[in-house]
């Protein structure tokens, strides 16, 4: 089945270290977007990439870092000049086309203590 | 620009109750309209997507949105509550032209009640 790979699923680190979050999709989409979930905040854009080797700012990007070095893979990396990383993140994938929907990961709940 | 609100933070029903759970955009341009269906810890699930074919729109699991463009609004309704419909519904606007942009609502949490 086609889809798209978040691991692991709760990742725990102590503050001051980087860690890095896993997402791969299968549905050969070109666009990956990364999402920070908070209660109550609804989903916040962190870093799309439109293609492969290109990314793009989104709008809580301060902190956080990507790559995209191959179509089916997009990597989140968590600095620690993130204030505030404990979240759930959220990674999706779009095909091609204005009205094509976003596809969800089942997420990454990151617990910094 | 973009936005999009959705009216109610928290909705209760009982089980086999009808289900109105509201959204209303601004958008610039022709928007599409998407309702997305998050249960805990899990990610989200696209239940129906408003693309300008038809005002009225099916979805999985017995859910339906209508577009009113003359109120800007898009809300999703369902005949009757199951229990299994508890989760967070996500009301996802985008325009035209600006395939990268997409603006989510804040989220409304169902209650569904015996």
């Amino acid at each position: 089945d086609g889809g798209i790979t978040q691991s692991p699923k709760y990742l725990f680190r102590k503050e001051g270290q980087n860690v890095t979050l896993s997402c791969e999709q299968n549905l050969n989409h070109d666009a990956m977007y990364w999402y920070r979930q908070d209660p109550g905040q609804g989903l916040r854009l962190i870093y799309y990439s439109q293609i492969v080797n290109d990314f793009q700012k989104g709008d809580i990007a301060e902190g956080y870092s990507v790559s995209r070095e191959k179509k089916e893979s997009f990597p989140l990396t968590v600095t620690s000049a993130q204030k505030n990383p404990t979240a759930f993140y959220l990674c999706a994938s779009r095909g091609t086309g204005e009205n094509s929907p976003l596809h969800f990961g089942n997420g990454t709940r990151l617990t910094v203590t | 620009a973009q936005s999009v609100t959705q009216l109610d933070s928290h909705v209760s029903v009982s089980e086999g109750t009808p289900v109105l759970l509201r959204c209303n955009y601004s958008s610039s341009y022709s928007p599409s309209l998407f309702w997305y269906v998050q249960h805990p810890n899990k990610g989200l699930q696209l239940l129906l997507k408003y693309t300008s074919a038809a005002t009225l729109v099916k979805g999985i699991n017995g859910f339906e949105a209508e577009f009113k463009k003359s109120e800007t609004s898009f809300h999703l309704t369902k005949p009757s509550a199951h229990m299994s419909d508890a989760a967070e519904y996500f009301c996802v606007v985008t325009n035209t032209g600006t395939a990268s942009k997409l603006t989510f609502g804040t989220g409304t949490r169902l209650q569904v009640t015996l």
